[in-house]
C-alpha cells in the first residue's frame, strides 16, 4: 500500500500570508494527487487534482506542484475561508490513501 | 445539480451488523464507480471500498476486507455498504464519494453519516 505523510501537521498563519503544505508519497505516484479542503462538520472539497490542475470553481491563489514522490500545496495570499484542513491524496493505484491532514489555524 | 445523501447510521453494539445507503441524484450513476470513504470523531480521511460502474470491479482497504461489503443498484441509482462484526475503531462518519473518472480523484462527496459502535 501506498502511504502519504503530510508536513507540516499544523500551521498557523495570519490572513494575506503565503503558505505551502508538504506531501510525500512511500512510492512513485506520479501525478496522481489531489487536494482536499474540509471544514468541520462538512465533506471534503476538492481544490487539485493531477497534482497541478485547479478544479472548476476553485480560486486562482490556491496552486499544486510536483510528481512522483513529493508534492506542494500553496495558497499565495489567505483569506479567512481558507482556515480548514488539508488532505492529500494518492489515487495511482486501485487502492486511493490519504494523508494525514494539516489544520490550517488563524495564527 | 449532483447529490448524494448518506443514511443508514446509527448506534450499534460491538459484533454487530449495519447497511449504510447512498442515494444518488443529478448525474448519470450507471456512469460512475463509487467509494466509501469514513472519518474517525476528530481523525484524518480513511479510504475503505471502491467500485466499478458495472460492479465488475471491487476492492477494499485491509482494514474492512472480510468484514463490509460494497454493493450497488444501479435500477435504484443507489450504492451500499453492508459492515458487519463491527467494532468500536469503526466508529466515525461514512461518506460516499463519486469518483470523477478514469484516472480522476474522488469529485463529490455526500454530508456523511455517523456509526457509533458502543455496548
Amino acid at each position: 500500500d501506498i502511504q502519504m505523510t503530510q508536513s507540516p501537521s499544523t500551521l498557523s498563519a495570519s490572513v494575506g500570508d503565503r503558505v505551502t503544505i508538504t506531501c510525500r508519497a512511500s512510492q512513485s505516484i506520479s501525478s496522481w494527487l489531489a487536494w482536499y479542503q474540509q471544514k468541520p462538520g462538512k465533506a471534503p472539497k476538492l481544490l487539485i487534482y493531477k497534482a497541478s490542475t485547479l478544479e472548476s470553481g476553485v480560486p486562482s491563489r490556491f496552486s499544486g506542484s510536483g510528481s512522483g514522490t513529493e508534492f506542494t500545496l500553496a495558497i499565495s495570499s489567505l483569506q479567512p475561508d481558507d482556515f480548514a484542513t488539508y488532505y492529500c491524496q494518492q489515487y495511482n493505484s486501485s487502492s486511493c490513501s490519504f494523508g494525514q491532514g494539516t489544520n490550517l489555524e488563524i495564527k | 445539480e449532483v447529490q448524494l445523501v448518506e443514511s443508514g447510521g446509527g448506534l450499534v453494539k460491538p459484533g454487530g451488523s449495519l447497511r449504510l445507503s447512498c442515494a444518488a441524484s443529478g448525474f448519470t450513476f450507471t456512469a460512475y464507480s463509487m467509494n466509501w470513504v469514513r472519518q474517525a470523531p476528530g481523525k484524518g480521511l480513511e479510504w475503505l471500498s471502491s467500485i466499478t460502474s458495472s460492479s465488475s470491479y471491487i476492492y477494499y482497504a485491509d482494514s474492512v476486507k472480510g468484514r463490509f461489503t460494497i454493493s450497488r443498484d444501479n435500477a435504484k441509482n443507489s450504492l451500499y455498504l453492508q459492515m458487519n462484526s463491527l467494532r468500536a475503531e469503526d466508529t466515525a462518519v461514512y461518506y460516499c464519494a463519486r469518483l470523477a473518472g478514469y484516472s480522476l480523484p474522488l469529485d463529490y462527496w455526500g454530508q456523511g453519516t455517523l456509526v457509533t459502535v458502543s455496548s
